[in-house]
């Protein structure tokens, strides 16, 4: 059973970068992707991209590319997320989940990590 | 994109039917997944490809999905039920709205 733990909450400054740390536990690493999904304070659920172990890179939802990069360390069996050019709608508490491709669910998510952007 | 659509809130009592929509273009032709969410917790999957329960998941919970609409039910509600519901198309990674559900 995969189990997934992500860093801690952290709050940013606008125009910063952020890293949150997906660390994988329990399955094969090279078999699962990762998706990142966000969600804004009382809002929904979007998703800002995954990683594809066959393609071994980054795959990002439109509104994202360009600010996003995802990348994964197979020695650590870990996913990053970086976000640059932070503003206050990236707020937001960012989940990963493990990701099988094609048409699979989201399944398991990781337990959450608040990043706050604030002057 | 493709968009889904999901009340923002149903209400129902205890003992009674909750039933949960997720409309979109011709969803039919798709896999819809469910997840459920509780206060300050990460989603839950509880319904993958339509109407399948993941272990753990009681037979209260059932789904089907046809033409525009797909539907999550949730039979004899209990008040541990209260949640956000989100679907998902298999397809691509969007979701609906959500759905807050209470438990009157």
């Amino acid at each position: 059973q995969v189990h997934l733990e992500q860093s801690g909450a952290e709050v940013k400054r606008p125009g910063s970068s952020v890293k949150v740390t997906c660390k994988t536990s329990g399955g094969n690493f090279k078999n699962f992707g990762i998706s990142w999904v966000r969600q804004a304070p009382g809002q929904g659920l979007e998703w800002v991209g995954g990683f594809v172990p066959m393609y071994r890179r980054g795959l990002y939802a439109d509104k994202f590319k360009g600010r996003v990069t995802i990348t994964a360390d197979e020695s650590t069996t870990t996913v990053y997320l970086d976000l640059n050019s932070l503003t206050s709608a990236d707020t937001a508490v960012y989940y990963c989940a493990k990701d099988l491709g094609a048409s699979s669910p989201l399944d398991p998510w990781g337990q959450g990590t608040l990043i706050t952007v604030s002057s | 994109s493709y968009v889904l659509i999901q009340p923002p809130s149903v209400s129902v009592a205890p003992g009674e039917t909750a039933i949960i929509t997720c409309g979109g273009n011709n969803v039919g032709s798709k896999f819809v997944h469910w997840y459920q969410q509780k206060a300050g917790q990460a989603p839950v999957l509880v319904l993958h490809y339509n109407s399948d329960r993941p272990s753990g998941i009681p037979e209260r919970l059932s789904g089907s999905n046809s033409g525009n609409m797909a539907t999550l039910t949730i039979s004899r509600v209990e008040a541990a039920d209260e949640a956000d519901y989100f679907c998902q198309v298999s397809d691509t990674v969007v979701f609906g709205g959500g759905t807050k559900l209470t438990v009157l």
